[in-house]
């Protein structure tokens, strides 16, 4: 099955760019999610990809995508304080449209 | 719209209890999914359905059973609980492509 891979933790300064990168196994993924949980919430979808695409940009938030490599990206510009949660990775796509998460990276952001 | 919403929000049950968590969405999505989150880890999908009166297995299905007998809801059973399903679960939705979640319920067993 697919094996999604994400970096645990990651901590910036309020105004600094955040990147969270993951890598994922499965190279037939149509979509590529970003979801972003705060504590005790559910997930909030954030932005996706289509496997067609190298880049997304959504005001604040640049997704890349290298297929090649099986790599995924998000940029946050301009982190907040308000932007501190987990974030999570997840392809889908086939029947069904199943998704595999990763793990899910917490950002913390410092002011 | 009410989007996707679950009862409970919270329960606590004894080993060998069983007990149905209900999903509902008002979205008249296609697909539906159950899923658990486990302290530190990403999601993982238990069963999910494409359509009104059909189930499929997830990645993690043992010791489930679901039910998809009205378009709008979905249903997840655990039949004779077990500490190992102490979790916190997750319902989504999807119209074909993007799962819309719900606010989730937190289950824990004795």
């Amino acid at each position: 099955g697919e094996d999604v891979e994400q970096s645990l933790f990651l901590s910036v300064r309020e105004g600094d760019s955040s990147v969270i990168n993951c890598t994922y196994t499965d190279s037939s993924s149509t979509y590529l999610y970003w979801y972003k949980q705060e504590p005790g919430a559910g997930l909030q979808l954030l932005t996706y990809i289509f496997s067609n695409m190298d880049m997304k940009q959504d005001q604040r938030l640049t997704v890349l995508l290298n297929k090649k490599d099986k790599h995924l990206s998000l940029r946050i510009a301009d982190t907040q304080t308000g932007d501190s949660a987990i974030y999570f990775c997840a392809p889908g796509g086939g029947a069904g449209n199943m998704l595999t998460f990763g793990g899910g990276t917490r950002l913390m952001v410092k002011p | 719209n009410a989007g996707v919403t679950q009862t409970p929000k919270f329960r606590v049950l004894k080993t060998g209890q069983s007990m149905t968590l209900l999903c509902a969405q008002d979205m008249n999505h296609e697909y539906m999914y159950w899923y658990r989150q486990d302290p530190g880890m990403g999601l993982r999908l238990i069963h999910y359905s494409v359509g009104e009166g059909t189930t499929a297995k997830g990645e993690v299905p043992d010791g489930y059973n679901v039910s998809r007998l009205k378009k709008q809801n979905f249903l997840l059973g655990l039949e004779s609980a077990a500490p190992s399903q102490t979790s916190v679960y997750f319902c989504a939705s999807s119209p074909s492509d993007t799962q819309y979640f719900g606010p989730g319920t937190r289950l824990t067993v004795l």
